[in-house]
């Protein structure tokens, strides 16, 4: 699976919109790029995924550049709640059938009031 | 509605006891997963099953062994437990390999702690 890295820590005030970027060097042709929120003492939750360009969702934005070497996953206008830690994922779901997902260590994001 | 369940949520215990996990999902899922947090918060699989069958075993100690009596479940059994267990177990459970999805469905996870 290729290796992702993304900021440890990122602080932000309530309102505004916040970006968090992750690094794939080495993503291959077929993976996808996938991202998790995790809150204190819940199991990570499934946001968004993708393959190319943008795609959104009621939660989120991601976006991925041409070359595919990095993404950035967006949310918009955050408030308190969304103060949790977000990883990056990339690996290609249809290898073998099976998802042997890998977390790395995540960007825990501070949301300021 | 519960989508992954696990029990018990705490579960503390002295070393060299054998403890047991349980998780059930009720999505209808092919897949289900262990994964352990540790102190550091890094998320690592332990193993993943398809089916009933086990499909990805991580290097993991003998100590642990899951069990799948169906697809609806997927136990965890810790024998001789040690200090360096105590962790955060998460069971998590997905369709498999659907063409798309890294898609995965997290339990509430069960914070062992070995004393």
């Amino acid at each position: 699976l290729a290796k992702t890295t993304q900021p440890i820590s990122m602080d932000s005030y309530e309102g505004q919109e916040v970006n968090i970027t992750c690094s794939h060097n080495n993503i291959a042709t077929n993976d996808y790029i996938t991202w998790y929120q995790q809150f204190p003492s819940q199991g990570p939750r499934f946001i968004i995924q993708g393959y190319k360009t943008k795609v959104t969702n009621e939660v989120a934005s991601l976006f991925i550049p041409a070359d595919r070497k990095s993404s950035t996953l967006s949310l918009p206008r955050v408030s308190l709640s969304d103060t949790a830690v977000y990883y990056c994922l990339v690996g290609d779901p249809n290898s073998g059938g099976y998802q042997k997902v890998t977390f790395g260590t995540g960007t825990k994001l501070q949301v300021i009031p | 509605d519960t989508a992954v369940s696990q029990t018990p949520k705490y579960l503390v215990t002295q070393m060299g006891n054998d403890k047991s996990i349980k998780c059930e999902q009720n999505l209808g899922h092919d897949t289900m997963y262990w994964y352990k947090q540790d102190s550091k918060k890094f998320l690592k699989i332990m193993f993943s099953y398809n089916n009933k069958e086990l499909i990805i075993n991580e290097t993991v100690p003998n100590r642990f062994s899951p069990k799948s009596p169906d697809k609806a479940h997927l136990n965890l059994h810790i024998n001789s437990l040690e200090l360096g267990d105590s962790a955060v177990y998460f069971c998590a459970s997905s369709l498999p390999g659907s063409g798309a999805s890294y898609e995965q469905y997290f339990g509430p996870g069960t914070r062992l702690t070995v004393t």
